[in-house]
């Protein structure tokens, strides 16, 4: 099993609808997680860490962790065109590391 | 976070050359990364860089071909030694900024690199 562990997609999700992206990690990576947004030609841009098992928001970006499933979750609500990019979620290892999943890439249809 | 630059931000180069990219960090930071993407790929480390220390590789990557500088807490170069076309790729330098319960990464614009 790889470390983290996204579907590569493409998720095709209608405009104003709730888009989902999961990740599942092993035992070797820790309780840090990140989700980065990468768009097309573009550096990967840090929009979510969460480290406590529930929900955290921030606008319209909700993560979740789950640390007895092992899987962790970004949720984006009222999801516009702007939000059609690559999603990475990485975690860190017990070196302080970041691990990456292969990213999911997420296509917004007006 | 931190605002990072990156110099150059894309290079045609010739099979056999080398090029060294630069990375500058507005703040001072301890560790510093280099990452590869290829076209379609996740990330792929190639070293960690800590100033006054010696950059660690990752399996596959080596002193000789990706030697690092850290010469001080804002900046390091990363040169891509006797490049061939295999080399050609996206080369992310990031930092490493205390957040809120552990670090974070921030990641500079990347260097398209082709070689030819």
């Amino acid at each position: 099993q790889k470390e983290v562990e996204q579907n590569s997609g493409p998720l095709s999700v209608p405009e104003g609808a709730i888009a989902s992206l999961n990740c599942t990690y092993s035992d070797r990576v820790s309780q840090s997680f990140f989700w980065y947004r990468q768009y097309s030609g573009k550096s990967p841009e840090l929009i979510m860490s969460i480290y406590s098992n529930g929900d955290k928001e921030d606008g319209r970006f909700t993560a979740q962790l789950n640390k007895a499933s092992q899987y962790v979750s970004l949720l984006i609500r009222d999801s516009q065109p702007s939000d059609s990019a690559t999603y990475l979620c990485a975690a860190l290892d017990s070196n302080y590391q970041l691990i990456w999943g292969a990213g999911t890439k997420l296509i917004i249809k007006p | 976070s931190a605002v990072i630059s990156q110099k150059p931000s894309r290079d045609i180069c010739q099979r056999g050359t080398s090029l060294t990219i630069q990375c500058q960090v507005d703040s001072q930071v301890t560790m510093m990364f280099w990452y590869r993407q290829q076209p379609g790929q996740s990330l792929t480390l190639i070293a960690t860089a800590n100033q006054g220390s010696e950059a660690t590789y990752e399996s596959g990557f080596v002193i000789d071909k990706f030697p690092i500088s850290r010469p001080n807490l804002t900046f390091s170069t990363l040169t891509v030694s006797n490049m061939s076309p295999e080399d050609s790729s996206i080369y992310l330098c990031s930092v490493e900024v205390s957040g809120q319960s552990s670090y974070e990464q921030y990641f500079g614009p990347g260097t398209r690199l082709t070689v030819t």
